[in-house]
């Protein structure tokens, strides 16, 4: 079956511009995640979906920062005002709900975001 | 709070000699304990992982990970290292007290010598 896909595999933009990075979990999935992995820093918590109920965005660094979750599906993960500090790889994983404390998360194969 | 703490964030060994790596995490609850791996240019694929009931877990590709409560340790190994086994190895825990967090570790490049 279908993975966790994710949109685009490399995004190079330049400083100050907006950026809009996409997610596809796997169908059946309600538990939403993405994260980012930064060169040396393991993976950084962004934000979490669980469901219908308010995201957990305790991991957002900064108000530029916002991600959107639309029929309980795909997520969009938006960056304004990218700054270079903003470069990683943004991960997206998806788990099952039913209790997603002990569940696998699968993930997508990221996005590169490049800040020139 | 939560944390979890990867010892080494580069290793290396000989191919067929014995792997590991080592995590140690804090939990103030019970904790679920995860391994993942990623391999050179792939996404992070699930290795083991700890929920309840027996403490040694094994994984796949001939991985096992022991959880020792009194030790706060889940460390990772496999008797004979292959050379497909270099990649990225990370550790989490997840715990839930109110909230739910899903916390990794700052992972552990695996580096197999022939």
């Amino acid at each position: 079956g279908a993975g966790v896909s994710q949109s685009p595999s490399n995004k190079v933009t330049e400083k100050g511009k907006d950026v809009e990075l996409r997610c596809d979990p796997i169908s059946g999935h309600t538990a939403l995640y993405w994260y980012r992995q930064s060169l040396g820093q393991g993976l950084e918590f962004l934000i979490y979906f669980q469901g219908n109920s308010a995201p957990d965005k305790s991991g957002l660094p900064s108000d530029r920062f916002s991600a959107e979750r639309t029929g309980g599906s795909v997520s969009t993960l938006t960056i304004q005002r990218t700054q270079q500090e903003d470069s990683a790889v943004y991960l997206c994983a998806s788990s099952l709900e039913s209790s997603p404390v002990g569940n696998e998360q699968f993930f997508g194969p990221g996005t590169r975001l490049t800040v020139l | 709070a939560q944390s979890v703490t990867q010892l080494g964030s580069h290793v290396s060994v000989s191919e067929g000699a014995l792997v590991l790596l080592r995590c140690n995490y804090s939990s103030s609850v019970p904790p679920y304990l995860f391994w993942y791996v990623q391999y050179p240019n792939q996404g992070l694929q699930l290795l083991l992982k700890y929920t309840t009931g027996a403490t040694l877990v094994k994984g796949i590709n001939g991985f096992e990970a022991e959880f020792k409560k009194s030790e706060t340790s889940f460390h990772l190994t496999k008797p004979s290292a292959h050379m497909s086994d270099a990649a990225e190895y990370f550790c989490a825990v997840s715990t839930f007290s109110g909230t739910y967090k899903y916390i990794f570790g700052t992972g552990t490049r695996l580096k197999v010598l022939a």
